[in-house]
């Protein structure tokens, strides 16, 4: 069955600083890969996606994610943090090549420190 | 606007009432879906659909219903909820082809549900 594993449920980093955010994939089959943000009482908003194309895609608000197959990684990088970035951050991984089927990890939570 | 609507935002009731909540879309998507989100879980999918009368279980179907009559709606159904329905309810809407734009998936407000 797919999977995926979000490492570290909160992640605190100063404004400025590298953001990074783990996802690890279980998968059989090539997957579609999907970042995705829930700032605080609102929906979730897609960031960015993976349809296996380029391994390294950019999504809205600076952020980019690499697909590395051999680690089955895509970890969510950010060069520089800012204080509207604090949110819910999620990974998710589909099979189906859209949004059918979408399975999603429990979510790591980024705080910014002034 | 482009925007996924849902009804109601926040429903408290008891075990056993019949429930429904309601979603729309006004972007003639043809996928729609709903997730349930609980703390330390994440969101985890529900029921989604890929046209109208095309409807199929996600990873928690259990104790939900769907229909899909009509293109632009996909309304819950909790025939009998119990408690452990309770839960931020999130409804979805996406066009077929996943394409490179980014934002091409909607999510609904939620619908905070809490089942005495």
């Amino acid at each position: 069955a797919q999977s995926v594993t979000q490492l570290g449920s909160h992640v605190s980093v100063s404004e400025g600083a590298l953001v990074l955010l783990r996802c690890n994939y279980s998968s059989s089959v090539p997957p579609y890969l999907f970042w995705y943000v829930q700032y605080p009482n609102q929906g979730l908003q897609l960031l960015l996606k993976y349809t296996s194309a380029a391994t390294l895609v950019k999504g809205i608000n600076g952020f980019e994610a690499e697909f590395k197959k051999s680690e089955t990684s895509f970890h969510l990088t950010k060069t520089s943090a800012h204080m509207s970035d604090a949110a819910e951050y999620f990974c998710a991984v589909s099979f189906s090549g859209g949004y059918q089927k979408v399975t999603f990890g429990t979510g790591t939570k980024l705080q910014v420190i002034p | 606007e482009a925007q996924v609507t849902q009804n109601p935002r926040y429903l408290i009731t008891v075990t056993g009432k019949k429930l429904t909540v309601t979603c729309s879309q006004n972007m003639n998507h043809e996928y729609m879906s709903w997730y349930r989100q609980d703390p330390g879980l994440g969101l985890r999918q529900i029921y989604y659909s890929m046209n109208v009368e095309v409807t199929d279980k996600g990873d928690v179907p259990e104790g939900y219903k769907v229909s899909r009559k009509e293109k632009r709606n996909f309304p819950l159904i909790l025939e009998s909820p119990s408690p452990n329905q309770t839960s931020l309810y999130f409804c979805a809407s996406s066009p077929p082809l996943a394409g490179e734009n980014p934002k091409t998936q909607y999510f609904g407000p939620g619908t905070r549900l809490l089942v005495l």
